[in-house]
Protein backbone atom coordinates (compact mmCIF):
# COMPACT_ATOMS: atom_id res chain seq x y z
CA UNK A 1 0.00 0.00 0.00
CA UNK A 2 1.06 3.39 -1.04
CA UNK A 3 1.36 5.53 2.02
CA UNK A 4 2.93 8.91 3.17
CA UNK A 5 3.07 9.74 6.74
CA UNK A 6 4.07 13.29 8.00
CA UNK A 7 5.22 14.16 11.35
CA UNK A 8 7.24 17.10 13.36
CA UNK A 9 4.30 19.82 13.42
CA UNK A 10 3.57 21.28 16.64
CA UNK A 11 3.15 24.91 18.37
CA UNK A 12 6.45 26.45 18.08
CA UNK A 13 6.58 31.05 19.02
CA UNK A 14 6.95 33.52 16.45
CA UNK A 15 10.35 33.66 14.65
CA UNK A 16 11.23 29.44 15.37
CA UNK A 17 11.53 26.57 13.85
CA UNK A 18 10.63 23.03 12.90
CA UNK A 19 11.82 20.45 10.70
CA UNK A 20 8.76 18.39 8.98
CA UNK A 21 9.30 14.91 7.93
CA UNK A 22 7.27 12.51 5.47
CA UNK A 23 7.98 9.03 5.73
CA UNK A 24 6.85 7.08 2.25
CA UNK A 25 6.38 3.70 2.15
CA UNK A 26 4.69 0.67 -0.88
CA UNK A 27 6.69 2.36 -3.99
CA UNK A 28 9.93 3.50 -5.02
CA UNK A 29 10.59 6.34 -3.55
CA UNK A 30 13.64 7.90 -5.41
CA UNK A 31 11.83 7.79 -8.69
CA UNK A 32 9.35 10.50 -7.86
CA UNK A 33 9.54 13.80 -7.08
CA UNK A 34 8.18 15.33 -4.10
CA UNK A 35 6.11 18.15 -3.07
CA UNK A 36 5.12 20.51 0.23
CA UNK A 37 1.33 21.88 0.04
CA UNK A 38 -0.32 23.35 2.99
CA UNK A 39 -3.29 24.51 4.18
CA UNK A 40 -3.95 27.26 6.50
CA UNK A 41 -6.84 26.75 8.68
CA UNK A 42 -10.43 27.05 7.46
CA UNK A 43 -8.51 28.52 3.96
CA UNK A 44 -7.75 26.89 0.41
CA UNK A 45 -4.20 24.74 -0.79
CA UNK A 46 -0.78 26.37 -1.19
CA UNK A 47 1.83 25.21 -3.07
CA UNK A 48 5.02 25.23 -0.67
CA UNK A 49 7.87 23.25 -2.60
CA UNK A 50 9.19 20.77 -5.16
CA UNK A 51 12.07 18.22 -4.89
CA UNK A 52 13.19 15.98 -7.78
CA UNK A 53 13.52 12.33 -7.18
CA UNK A 54 17.44 13.17 -7.30
CA UNK A 55 17.55 15.89 -4.93
CA UNK A 56 19.24 18.01 -7.40
CA UNK A 57 16.30 20.41 -7.87
CA UNK A 58 14.27 22.74 -5.42
CA UNK A 59 11.27 24.72 -5.87
CA UNK A 60 9.94 27.22 -3.60
CA UNK A 61 6.81 29.57 -3.02
CA UNK A 62 7.86 33.50 -2.99
CA UNK A 63 6.27 33.09 0.30
CA UNK A 64 8.45 30.74 2.12
CA UNK A 65 11.50 31.48 -0.03
CA UNK A 66 14.70 32.18 2.13
CA UNK A 67 13.41 31.04 5.56
CA UNK A 68 11.98 26.74 4.30
CA UNK A 69 14.60 24.07 2.84
CA UNK A 70 13.37 20.64 1.57
CA UNK A 71 15.51 18.26 1.30
CA UNK A 72 15.06 13.93 0.85
CA UNK A 73 16.65 11.22 1.67
CA UNK A 74 16.27 8.07 -0.60
CA UNK A 75 17.60 5.68 1.59
CA UNK A 76 15.45 6.19 4.01
CA UNK A 77 12.51 7.04 1.99
CA UNK A 78 12.06 10.74 3.22
CA UNK A 79 11.73 13.88 2.62
CA UNK A 80 11.83 16.97 4.94
CA UNK A 81 10.84 20.45 5.09
CA UNK A 82 12.68 22.47 7.34
CA UNK A 83 11.07 25.89 8.25
CA UNK A 84 12.92 28.51 9.64
CA UNK A 85 11.41 32.50 10.84
CA UNK A 86 8.39 30.96 11.11
CA UNK A 87 5.20 33.59 11.26
CA UNK A 88 1.66 33.70 12.18
CA UNK A 89 0.65 32.99 8.39
CA UNK A 90 2.44 30.38 8.07
CA UNK A 91 -0.04 28.08 10.60
CA UNK A 92 -1.33 25.65 8.69
CA UNK A 93 -1.41 21.84 7.93
CA UNK A 94 1.45 20.67 6.00
CA UNK A 95 0.82 17.88 3.21
CA UNK A 96 3.82 16.15 1.56
CA UNK A 97 2.61 14.46 -1.82
CA UNK A 98 3.91 12.32 -4.47
CA UNK A 99 4.17 14.02 -7.51
CA UNK A 100 3.01 11.55 -10.07
CA UNK A 101 3.02 11.95 -13.91
CA UNK A 102 3.27 15.77 -12.96
CA UNK A 103 0.08 15.28 -10.52
CA UNK A 104 -0.21 15.02 -6.55
CA UNK A 105 -1.20 11.39 -6.14
CA UNK A 106 -0.72 10.82 -3.11
CA UNK A 107 -1.31 12.75 -0.03
CA UNK A 108 -0.26 12.39 3.45
CA UNK A 109 -2.70 12.81 6.04
CA UNK A 110 -0.97 16.01 6.97
CA UNK A 111 0.71 17.58 9.67
CA UNK A 112 -0.24 20.96 11.48
CA UNK A 113 2.55 23.90 12.46
CA UNK A 114 0.95 26.65 14.86
CA UNK A 115 2.97 29.60 15.51
CA UNK A 116 1.79 31.66 18.50
CA UNK A 117 3.24 35.19 19.39
CA UNK B 1 2.58 33.36 -11.61
CA UNK B 2 -0.39 31.47 -13.50
CA UNK B 3 -3.71 32.54 -11.25
CA UNK B 4 -6.60 29.90 -10.97
CA UNK B 5 -9.99 31.10 -10.66
CA UNK B 6 -12.74 28.77 -10.20
CA UNK B 7 -16.55 29.50 -10.02
CA UNK B 8 -19.10 29.48 -7.92
CA UNK B 9 -17.05 29.64 -4.14
CA UNK B 10 -19.64 27.38 -2.94
CA UNK B 11 -23.16 25.87 -4.68
CA UNK B 12 -25.87 24.09 -2.71
CA UNK B 13 -27.65 21.28 -5.18
CA UNK B 14 -29.65 17.55 -4.19
CA UNK B 15 -28.54 14.39 -4.19
CA UNK B 16 -28.95 13.12 -8.15
CA UNK B 17 -28.41 16.75 -9.64
CA UNK B 18 -26.17 17.45 -12.33
CA UNK B 19 -23.10 20.25 -11.07
CA UNK B 20 -20.88 22.24 -12.76
CA UNK B 21 -17.73 23.76 -11.68
CA UNK B 22 -15.53 26.37 -13.51
CA UNK B 23 -11.71 27.02 -13.38
CA UNK B 24 -10.39 29.70 -15.58
CA UNK B 25 -6.34 30.19 -15.87
CA UNK B 26 -4.58 33.95 -16.25
CA UNK B 27 -3.11 32.23 -19.61
CA UNK B 28 -2.68 29.32 -21.49
CA UNK B 29 -1.52 26.04 -19.61
CA UNK B 30 -3.12 24.13 -22.05
CA UNK B 31 -4.59 20.66 -20.95
CA UNK B 32 -2.13 20.81 -17.39
CA UNK B 33 -5.18 20.80 -14.88
CA UNK B 34 -6.07 18.59 -12.04
CA UNK B 35 -9.05 18.57 -9.95
CA UNK B 36 -9.22 17.22 -6.71
CA UNK B 37 -11.80 16.67 -4.01
CA UNK B 38 -11.28 17.77 -0.03
CA UNK B 39 -13.69 16.78 2.69
CA UNK B 40 -13.16 18.11 5.94
CA UNK B 41 -10.21 16.81 7.75
CA UNK B 42 -9.06 15.17 5.59
CA UNK B 43 -6.08 15.23 2.44
CA UNK B 44 -7.22 16.37 -0.75
CA UNK B 45 -7.53 13.24 -3.57
CA UNK B 46 -6.91 13.72 -7.36
CA UNK B 47 -9.75 13.08 -9.05
CA UNK B 48 -9.06 14.39 -13.09
CA UNK B 49 -5.59 15.08 -13.93
CA UNK B 50 -4.48 16.43 -17.92
CA UNK B 51 -8.03 18.22 -17.92
CA UNK B 52 -10.04 15.29 -18.80
CA UNK B 53 -8.36 12.18 -17.85
CA UNK B 54 -10.46 10.16 -14.80
CA UNK B 55 -8.06 9.28 -11.92
CA UNK B 56 -7.88 5.12 -11.54
CA UNK B 57 -11.22 4.24 -8.87
CA UNK B 58 -12.58 7.82 -9.60
CA UNK B 59 -16.64 7.00 -10.52
CA UNK B 60 -17.67 7.99 -14.04
CA UNK B 61 -20.08 10.73 -12.53
CA UNK B 62 -17.30 12.91 -12.77
CA UNK B 63 -15.73 13.89 -15.87
CA UNK B 64 -13.72 17.21 -16.83
CA UNK B 65 -12.99 19.17 -20.18
CA UNK B 66 -11.85 22.20 -21.33
CA UNK B 67 -7.66 23.56 -22.59
CA UNK B 68 -6.82 26.69 -22.44
CA UNK B 69 -7.62 28.99 -20.09
CA UNK B 70 -11.27 27.55 -19.49
CA UNK B 71 -11.77 24.22 -17.33
CA UNK B 72 -14.66 22.57 -16.11
CA UNK B 73 -16.06 19.94 -13.63
CA UNK B 74 -18.78 18.01 -13.97
CA UNK B 75 -20.72 15.67 -11.89
CA UNK B 76 -23.37 14.10 -13.42
CA UNK B 77 -25.72 12.85 -10.80
CA UNK B 78 -24.39 13.95 -7.44
CA UNK B 79 -23.91 11.21 -4.62
CA UNK B 80 -24.40 11.72 -1.01
CA UNK B 81 -20.45 11.07 -0.55
CA UNK B 82 -19.60 13.73 -3.40
CA UNK B 83 -20.78 16.62 -0.88
CA UNK B 84 -16.59 18.44 -0.30
CA UNK B 85 -14.76 21.46 -1.50
CA UNK B 86 -13.14 20.78 -4.79
CA UNK B 87 -10.18 22.47 -6.05
CA UNK B 88 -8.49 22.85 -9.51
CA UNK B 89 -4.62 23.21 -9.77
CA UNK B 90 -2.41 24.25 -13.07
CA UNK B 91 0.95 21.98 -13.46
CA UNK B 92 2.14 24.23 -16.33
CA UNK B 93 4.55 26.26 -14.79
CA UNK B 94 5.85 26.48 -10.96
CA UNK B 95 4.33 27.87 -9.13
CA UNK B 96 2.34 25.29 -9.09
CA UNK B 97 -0.90 27.44 -8.13
CA UNK B 98 -4.46 26.06 -6.83
CA UNK B 99 -7.98 27.80 -7.28
CA UNK B 100 -9.73 28.93 -4.27
CA UNK B 101 -11.84 26.17 -4.09
CA UNK B 102 -15.64 25.47 -4.51
CA UNK B 103 -17.59 24.08 -1.43
CA UNK B 104 -20.46 21.69 -2.60
CA UNK B 105 -23.20 21.51 0.36
CA UNK B 106 -26.37 19.85 0.64
CA UNK B 107 -29.51 21.84 -0.57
Amino acid sequence: EVQLVESGGGLVQTGGSLRLSCAASGFTFSSFNMNWVRQAPGKGLEWVSYISSSGTTTYYADSVKGRFIISRDNAKNSVSLQVNSLRAEDTAVYYCATEYSNWFDPWGQGTLVTVSS
Amino acid sequence: DIQMTQSPSSVSASVGDRVTITCRASQGIASWLGWYQQKPGKAPKLLIYDATSLQSGVPSRFSGSGSGTDFTLTISSLQPEDFATYYCQQAKSFPITFGQGTRLEIK
